[in-house]
């Protein structure tokens, strides 16, 4: 039983225009959100995180977006570029307190087309 | 400052043998997770260790897998005996603090293929 659903496998956007990718939760105690970014061959790298009080959270080109009610969040990457074609997972922590481990869904393949 | 480091990069084995996988997490880090993502399934928590300490296994699959953090330095995985379905790659994270706000930075991973 998923806890955090990524329902879209792959994503192409045009290099300069604006990426989102979107996330879903079920489990109302995770409390902290977090997007990763993994290159092949690669683990997956910290991008951006967000706090359950906060329902925005910006750095540099990537914004997370939170909305608590519809247990729903999303990474807007503008403008987007070619370096930015990478697999994104969703994540989240906080349901059993404490150093969690990470529960992630199955991510989404992001193409930055030229 | 040096990354996580985990090796093998790659093992191939066959079916009932044992393999070890191991783990540096970041000089300093007490904190030190142990992952495994299927193919084309998410990436799925397996334990956490706090220095030498278990704190969560709830994601270990079965008896077959042993953890070790002898030390509170690196970590071992071990399976033995392995079976078709371990195969996948194996992922390690460590982080600072013992907060779930603590970013935690993962290692490449060691692909395992069980034949």
């Amino acid at each position: 039983d998923q806890q955090v659903k990524q329902n879209s496998p792959s994503l192409s956007v045009q290099e300069g225009r604006i990426s989102i990718l979107n996330c879903d939760y079920t489990n109302s105690m995770f409390d902290y959100f977090l997007w990763y970014k993994k290159y092949p061959a690669e683990g997956p790298t910290f991008l951006i995180s967000i706090s359950s009080i906060k329902d925005k959270n910006e750095d540099g080109r990537f914004t997370v977006f939170l909305n608590k009610s519809a247990k729903h969040l999303s990474l807007h990457i503008v403008p987007s570029q070619p370096g930015d074609s990478a697999v994104y997972f969703c994540a989240a922590s906080g349901a059993g307190g404490g150093a969690d481990g990470l529960t992630f869904g199955k991510g989404t393949h992001l193409i930055i087309q030229p | 400052e040096a990354g996580v480091t985990q090796f093998p990069s790659h093992s191939v084995i066959e079916k009932g043998q044992t393999v070890t996988l191991r783990c540096d997490p970041i000089s300093g880090h007490d904190n030190l997770y142990w992952y495994r993502r299927v193919m084309g399934k998410e990436i799925k928590f397996l334990l956490h260790f706090v220095k030498e300490s278990k704190q969560d296994e709830s994601g270990m699959p079965n008896n077959r897998f042993l953890a070790e953090r002898t030390g509170g330095t690196y970590s071992t995985l071990k399976v033995q005996p392995a079976e078709l379905e371990d195969s996948g790659v194996y992922f390690c994270a460590s982080s600072l603090l013992a907060t779930n706000t603590d970013t935690q930075y993962f290692g490449p991973g060691t692909r395992l293929t069980v034949l």
